[in-house]
């Protein structure tokens, strides 16, 4: 069955601006999670979603903001965009949410640069 | 909070052994393994709950210390495919699965 698909997987935007984030979990799959990586900070956890609600939040600004849809995609949405805010931005789905002990799968992620 | 990870780094040659440890602050409800090479995903190796139930790879092992709220690792016999950030994932009574910062392995022929 097909992996976890994050679009785009490459993009570069200008300081200010905002930006889209794509993701579709597996079949099946209804929780999704974001994560930010940068060199030497891991993955750091911005905001889970199942069955279209937010159910645990990171400590990130408002900039940062999501949403699942029915069919359980799920976009994130970057505003206001910083050099900081240049990453790896990891979607990852699971079957269920937390303490479900459910493993989750990673998507290749979208590397975002802010020039 | 993330956990905290050690070391941060590692060389290994092949067919040597390591141990990678994770630990919390909180109280952990699961421990999730995962080992991400560069510019791919992390993949997952291993999870462990509490109350002793674990699933995942039969060639990678791991330990989880409830009352200490810790976790460990172990690398047998190493093999080259083995060279990867392994990132380990706590997940407490928030609900939060936090991951540390990652132990860099490198194993050499």
């Amino acid at each position: 069955k097909a992996g976890v698909t994050q679009t785009p997987r490459y993009l570069i935007k200008t300081r200010g601006q905002q930006v889209t984030l794509s993701c579709s979990p597996i079949s099946g799959h209804r929780s999704v999670s974001w994560y930010q990586q940068t060199p030497g900070q891991g993955l750091q956890f911005l905001f889970e979603y199942f069955s279209e609600t937010q159910r645990n939040k990171g400590n990130f600004p408002g900039r940062f903001s999501g949403r699942q849809f029915s069919n359980s995609r799920s976009e994130m949405n970057v505003s206001t965009l910083e050099l900081g805010d240049s990453a790896l931005y990891l979607c990852a789905s699971s079957p269920g949410q937390g303490h479900s002990g459910n493993t989750i799968y990673f998507g290749e992620g979208s590397w975002l640069t802010v020039v | 909070q993330q956990p905290v990870q050690s070391p941060q780094a590692v060389i290994l040659r092949e067919g040597e052994d390591a141990v990678i440890n994770c630990s919390s602050s909180k109280a952990l409800y699961s421990v999730h393994w995962y080992r991400q090479k560069h510019g791919e995903a992390p993949v997952f190796l291993m999870i462990l709950l509490k109350g002793g139930e674990q699933k995942g790879h039969d060639k990678i092992s791991a330990s989880f210390n409830e009352k200490k709220q810790q976790s460990s690792l172990y690398l047998t016999a190493s093999q080259l495919s083995y060279s990867g950030t392994y990132f380990c994932g706590t997940e407490g009574d928030d609900y939060k699965l936090s991951f540390g910062a990652g132990t860099t392995v490198t194993v050499r022929a």
